[in-house]
């Protein structure tokens, strides 16, 4: 069974630009969070989306936003980069439906550097 | 909202030693509590997890207790390999929610 995909892997923007970044969950998983991680901040929740809605969203400023589509892929875009934007951005599925926690299955990140 | 502290930040042991990383937490009602282990780069993965309803689980040569009245939780490695060293987070859920909030990360170094 294939693991969570994220693309691109590594990506350099300027400051001002913005960025879609992709994430294919485990084969079956509806659950799919992002989740920023800096050295500083450590692992900072940002969305998670399940069946295409958006059911809890983290304390980040409006030009984060993202989506899932009907396949359970999902994308999250920042506009307006800053510096501070600079982090690993790393997605997880899960299996577990409503109402509870379970396993997250990371992927391998995109790595954002804002210059 | 849930927060999770993490301790210690940086921990260094013999190799065939134990480590013991502590976490704590601040809402009484999470009942689910995940370690993750990353390597370099990589993303997280989950190595245990305990629930609420027991005080202690094990594989192999990890270990996680939990005392819920104090709520704080510990991951122990007994016998540690080279293969351990790592970066390991804790993590708890915010209620209800596919949402985990994690600790700041220890970074394990096991010295051969």
């Amino acid at each position: 069974k294939a693991g969570v995909t994220q693309t691109p892997r590594y990506l350099i923007k300027t400051r001002g630009q913005q960025v879609t970044l992709s994430c294919s969950p485990i084969s079956g998983h509806r659950s799919v969070s992002w989740y920023q991680q800096t050295p500083g901040q450590g692992l900072q929740f940002l969305f998670e989306y399940f069946s295409e809605t958006q059911r809890n969203k983290g304390n980040f400023p409006g030009r984060f936003s993202g989506r899932q589509f009907s396949n359970s892929r999902s994308e999250m875009n920042v506009s307006t980069l800053e510096l501070g934007d600079s982090a690993l951005y790393l997605c997880a599925s899960s299996s577990v439906t409503s109402g509870s926690t379970g396993e997250l299955f990371f992927g391998e990140g995109s790595r954002l550097t804002v210059l | 909202g849930e927060n999770v502290e993490q301790h210690p930040s940086t921990l260094s042991v013999q190799e065939g030693d134990s480590a013991v990383i502590k976490c704590t937490y601040s809402d009484s009602a999470s009942n689910y509590f995940p370690w993750y282990k990353q390597e370099l780069g990589k993303g997280p993965q989950l190595i245990i997890d305990i629930r609420s309803n027991v005080g202690e689980k094990k594989d192999q040569r990890i270990a996680v207790t939990l005392n819920k009245t104090a709520k704080h939780f510990s991951l122990h490695i007994t016998e540690t390999q080279p293969e351990d060293s790592a970066v390991y987070f804790c993590a708890a859920p915010l209620q209800g929610a596919q949402k985990l909030v994690f600790g700041q990360g220890t970074r394990l170094t096991i010295n051969p």
